[in-house]
């Protein structure tokens, strides 16, 4: 069956370093890819997202990379601050359906 | 401001005490869906519905009814809760024209 998952469960990262947080999918079919932060307590808000069409696509301080070769989604953060510690997940959706498929997370702990 | 509500925010209850945890968006959103989140597993859909009085089964739809009388709201029952359905759980509304997914702030269940 199709699967999002995440390479890493915990990424730890000092404040000014870029942060990279991967999600590898399985689904081919799969033409939309959305990531989403979840800070503590809250409900998950979206960050950025990018259509299969596309390799790249760029937000304020964020960089979403798509490689539908091996299936692998990430998601690029610059500069990182401490209210960007949060946990990360990515969503895929299949063409033709409406159903977001979720991955478990990464939780990204920001060092000052 | 595009909002999803969620009510209560944080229940505490008993085995087998009837519950509805309400969900509304003022996006006149088509599409809504709950999901559950427990730690390790991520989001998980319950049920979603694509229209007023279109309802359907998710991922784990188990001891879970929903309904959709009015676009703006869409409540999620438990009929005779159990402790396996204490979790977190998450009510969300989307245009089906786009993708953007937007989130309720959570209700946090616990069944005793």
């Amino acid at each position: 069956g199709e699967s999002v998952g995440l390479h890493l469960p915990t990424l730890s990262v000092q404040e000014g370093d870029n942060s990279i947080i991967n999600c590898a999918y399985s689904n081919s079919a799969s033409d939309y890819f959305i990531w989403y932060k979840q800070e503590s307590g809250k409900g998950p808000q979206f960050i950025i997202d990018i259509r299969s069409n596309m390799d790249k696509r760029q937000g304020q301080r964020v960089t979403v990379l798509l490689n539908k070769t091996v299936k692998h989604l990430s998601l690029q953060i610059a500069a990182t601050q401490p209210g960007d510690s949060a946990v990360y997940f990515c969503a895929e959706k299949d063409t033709g359906f409406q159903k977001l498929v979720f991955g478990t997370g990464t939780r990204l702990l920001v060092s000052p | 401001e595009a909002q999803v509500t969620q009510n209560p925010r944080y229940l505490i209850t008993v085995t087998g005490k009837k519950l509805t945890v309400t969900c509304s968006q003022n996006m006149n959103h088509e599409y809504m869906s709950w999901y559950r989140q427990d730690p390790g597993l991520g989001l998980r859909q319950i049920y979603y519905s694509m229209n007023v009085e279109v309802t359907d089964k998710g991922d784990v739809p188990e001891g879970y009814k929903v309904s959709r009388k009015e676009k703006r709201n869409f409540p999620l029952i438990l009929e005779s809760p159990s402790p396996n359905q204490t979790s977190l759980y998450f009510c969300a509304a989307r245009d089906v024209s786009y993708n953007e997914q937007f989130f309720g702030p959570g209700t946090r269940l616990t069944v005793l």
